[in-house]
């Protein structure tokens, strides 16, 4: 079956702009989550949804970066006035629901550079 | 924050060789989970242990786990050139909250 997907793969955008990226979980998978990997740190947690609704979105560096899962399914991470520091690799996992037993899957990621 | 510490940041062996790759944590966990990433793109999972296993086996991986010292231990054995990747630890924490807490990842490079 289809793995989580990402679109972009890859993304340059000018200082300033606003930028939207997508991430398409495995069906049927009820939690989604988002993070963020910096050249040669390790992915860190940004905001993970179950169902519709963000459950956790402590990890959200500031309010230009927001998230959404409307229907519960495909979910889009909107970045507002991107800064050089947003440039990053962009992780979307899902899994089957949320609690610590469920192996999380990750998707390719999108590469976000901010010029 | 990062919660996990791998040790050693990279390592570099010979094929058929065992690489032993270690994480260390700080604060209680559920459990402990090991990824690989190639390229630095998606990752891959490859096992979870949890805080009430000690020891556990999936092919040619062991992993271990010592929460008395908040350590773990990822050994490939055997190993091949395919196994050149980063690997990290993830961790995930007590309570409701199911987001995983990564390393900074070991780079391993497996000569032919």
């Amino acid at each position: 079956g289809a793995g989580v997907s990402q679109t972009p793969s890859n993304k340059v955008t000018e200082k300033g702009k606003y930028v939207e990226l997508r991430c398409d979980p495995i069906s049927g998978h009820t939690a989604l989550y988002w993070y963020r990997q910096s050249l040669g740190q390790g992915p860190e947690f940004l905001i993970y949804f179950q169902g519709t609704g963000a459950a956790d979105d402590s990890g959200l560096p500031n309010d230009r970066f927001f998230a959404v899962r409307p229907e519960g399914s495909v979910s889009t991470l909107k970045i507002q006035r991107t800064e050089r520091g947003d440039s990053a690799v962009y992780l979307c996992a899902s899994s089957l629901s949320t609690g610590g037993g469920n192996e999380q899957f990750f998707g390719p990621g999108t590469r976000l550079t901010v010029l | 924050s990062q919660q996990g510490e791998e040790d050693p940041q990279a390592l570099s062996i010979q094929e058929g060789e065992n690489a032993t790759m270690n994480c260390s944590y700080k604060t209680s966990i559920n459990n402990l989970q090991w990824y690989r990433q190639n390229s630095g793109r998606g990752l891959v999972h490859l096992i979870l242990i949890r805080s009430n296993e000690r020891e556990k086996h999936s092919g040619r991986l062991r992993v271990t786990l010592d929460t008395s010292k908040k350590s773990s231990s990822l050994l490939i054995m055997a190993s091949r050139a395919a196994d050149t990747a980063s690997y990290f630890c993830a961790t995930h924490g007590r309570g409701a909250n199911s987001k995983l807490t990564f390393g900074k990842g070991i780079t391993l490079s497996v000569r032919p």
